[in-house]
């Protein structure tokens, strides 16, 4: 079985920030790790993904998430936010199916 | 590459009457669909895999007499909402998993059908 865990609900940050949104995987089976971002009223985006080889994703708008199989941990980082970076952020998992986690609203402040 | 498409969009019902969402993949063969549902701020919940050619198999907990699936082609599944009551009012998403020898399960998505049942 598999399953995401996001920790964080809703994540706030400045303008020009850090961004880091986390997100923890359990699988029996190598996992196949995704972050898709959703804007209000509209379907997913793919961000980036994981699936074998280098550890250290790179995906659009500046994220990037690195595989980490000794923490289980496939977190999101972008250096600096920008404010049309606000919206829903999805951690998920795949083999057969895909399973996601419940969601990190990231909020930006000006 | 790799487009999937949901009509239509949105949809407004009356409680009672019966609701058809169509998932087509436009460039490539799916024998694998999904249908997930959203409610409002939560995530995306599987309902059910939809193969080619068989029954789809439903997750539990999700009708299968309510929430009718065909997947008659490689590039066409339907999602039909029979007998709809307001709290079947929801974002219906799908996805589709291209046909491909080995590699990783990558499912490109629908942008989605809002569903309001009055």
């Amino acid at each position: 079985a598999q399953s995401v865990t996001q920790l964080g609900s809703h994540v706030s940050v400045s303008e020009g920030a850090l961004v880091l949104l986390r997100c923890n995987y359990s699988s029996s089976v190598p996992p196949y790790l995704f972050w898709y971002v959703q804007y209000p009223n509209q379907g997913l985006q793919l961000l980036l993904k994981y699936t074998t080889g280098a550890t250290l994703v790179k995906g659009i708008n500046g994220f990037e998430a690195e595989f980490k199989k000794s923490e289980t941990s496939f977190h999101l980082t972008k250096p600096s936010a920008h404010m049309s970076d606000a919206a829903e952020y999805f951690c998920a998992v795949s083999y057969n199916d895909m399973r996601f986690g419940a969601g990190t609203r990231l909020t930006v402040k000006p | 590459g790799a487009v999937v498409s949901q009509h239509p969009s949105w949809v407004i019902c009356k409680s009672g009457t019966s609701v058809k969402i169509e998932c087509r993949s436009l460039d490539f063969q799916a024998t694998t669909m999904f249908w997930y549902r959203q409610f409002p701020k939560q995530s995306l919940m599987l309902m059910a895999t939809s193969n080619e050619g068989s029954k789809a198999t439903y997750e539990q907990g999700v009708e299968k007499d309510k929430f009718l699936i065909n997947h008659a082609s490689l590039t066409l599944s339907t999602l039909t909402v029979t007998s709809a009551h307001p709290e079947d009012s929801s974002f219906y998403i799908c996805s589709a998993l291209p046909i491909r020898a080995g590699g990783y399960h990558e499912q490109f998505f629908g942008p989605g059908t809002r569903l309001t049942v009055l």
